[in-house]
């Protein structure tokens, strides 16, 4: 069954260091989600694209989040300078188009540890 | 962003009994979502729901999209011990922006 891969599984960093993370969405999805989810809430989208395009990334922290999905398949997140209320799961899924439902899979996240 | 109103908070219940959670929302949805999510991982979709009304299962799972299309409940009957995990709803609204809930937390005692 396809998957979305997300690396690494568990990242530990000080704060005010950068730290990335990495997402391959499933063959052929044009649409890519980043999501954050701390522990004992639900995901909040951080970031969606539609192929290489920021679709929505009114929820992102621009100061510090960036994200990118240049050829429009695999896409990283980076933060700079981490900080210690970073620490979460960052979850990445993708969809075959923006409608979701059905083809809206995640992967099995990052957790993130600032220290 | 806006989260889901998802009760109960957790349950606790024997081997066997049957489940009951459900979402709530301000807001109407064309799509409503139920995932369960383990610990460490990321949720995996168990049932998806696109028309007001619809009620759709998967094994012993039964999840139905409420008819002001603001809300959906999730079923699991004679629940087991893998049941155990975090469910959570999710709402796409007319302008495909997903919405999650806060989660269920499901302990099964053998």
């Amino acid at each position: 069954e396809a998957e979305v891969a997300q690396s690494p599984r568990y990242k530990i960093t000080e704060k005010s260091q950068a730290v990335a993370f990495w997402c391959d969405p499933i063959s052929g999805h044009a649409t890519l989600y980043w999501y954050r989810q701390i522990l004992g809430q639900g995901p909040e989208l951080l970031v969606q694209f539609q192929d290489e395009s920021v679709v929505d990334d009114s929820q992102l922290p621009k100061d510090r989040f960036s994200a990118e999905r240049l050829k429009g398949v695999d896409s990283t997140l980076k933060i700079q300078p981490a900080e210690l209320g970073d620490s979460a799961m960052y979850l990445c899924a993708s969809s075959l188009r923006a409608t979701g439902g059905k083809g809206y899979t995640f992967g099995s996240g990052t957790r993130l540890t600032v220290v | 962003g806006q989260q889901l109103n998802q009760s109960p908070q957790s349950m606790f219940i024997q081997e066997g009994e049957d489940v009951s959670m459900n979402c709530t929302s301000s807001s109407i949805f064309n799509t409503w979502l139920w995932y369960k999510q383990d610990p460490g991982e990321g949720p995996v979709l168990l049932i998806a729901l696109y028309k007001a009304g619809e009620l759709t299962s998967n094994g012993r799972l039964t999840a139905q999209f409420g008819i002001t299309r603001k809300d959906s409940f999730l079923n699991i009957s004679a629940s087991i011990p893998s049941d155990v995990g975090i469910y959570f709803c999710a709402g796409q609204d007319p302008g495909n922006q997903f919405y999650f809930g806060t989660g269920t937390s499901l302990t099964v005692i053998p």
